[in-house]
């Protein structure tokens, strides 16, 4: 079975830090994968897509990296409106699968 | 502007069955794989299943803690996709969330299924 390993599951940042997550597949997935933020009570967000491409008006501080099994979301200056849980989701095989999550609080 | 929203959560027994409906607007409903989520109280997200579009044969698949009791399916003449859940367990108690396309881009708010006795 597919599976997406993310790390960590949960991280203390401040306002203006760099923060990078990680998912890593059992399998390669080519760039069939997704990031999306989850704040409480609320819908997934998409913020990225194809591994690297922001959906559109997303901020620009998010970004994404990685193909096959190695794949990366980087927030480059952390915002108060950041402080969320963080989920890759992979698409490529019949089953879809996501990530643990992690979780973003404030240090 | 593309919209989803999801109806027909509640409160069912163990056992019990319960058809969600997911309604899409601001798009080609019949031109998108529809994908159907869940996340229990406290927990994170997982996949339940989808279908694919009509022109990909309408085929669905379904997460293996599902399979055989839910079941996807689609009008687009009424741009409404359908989660029929049967022999409920409590296990399945969760918030429900419709998604549009294979690369899930749009979601619904999400509706409440609770299953207890």
């Amino acid at each position: 079975d597919m599976q997406m390993t993310q790390s960590p599951s949960s991280l203390s940042a401040s306002v203006g830090d760099r923060v990078t997550i990680t998912c890593r597949a059992s399998q390669d997935i080519r760039n069939d994968l997704g990031w999306y933020q989850q704040k409480p009570g609320k819908a997934p967000k998409r913020l990225i897509y194809g591994a690297s491409t922001l959906q559109g008006g997303v901020p620009s501080r998010f970004s994404g990296s990685g193909y096959g099994t190695e794949f990366t979301l980087t927030i480059s200056s952390l915002q108060p409106e950041d402080f969320a849980t963080y989920y890759c989701l992979q698409h490529n095989a019949y089953v879809l699968t996501f990530g643990g999550g992690t979780k973003v609080e404030i240090k | 502007e593309v919209q989803m929203e999801e109806s027909g959560g509640g409160l069912v027994q163990p056992g019990g069955s319960l058809r969600l409906s997911c309604t899409g607007s601001g798009f080609t409903f019949g031109d998108y794989a529809m994908n159907w989520f869940r996340q229990a109280p406290g927990k994170g997200l997982e996949w339940v299943g989808f279908i694919r579009r009509k022109a990909y044969g309408g085929t669905t698949e379904y997460a293996a803690s599902v399979r055989g009791r839910f079941s996807v399916s689609r009008d687009d003449s009424a741009t409404i996709a359908h989660l029929q859940m049967n022999s409920l367990k409590t296990e399945d108690t969760a918030v429900y969330y419709c998604a549009r396309d294979e690369a899930p881009d749009y979601w619904g708010q999400g509706v409440l299924v609770t299953v207890s006795s």
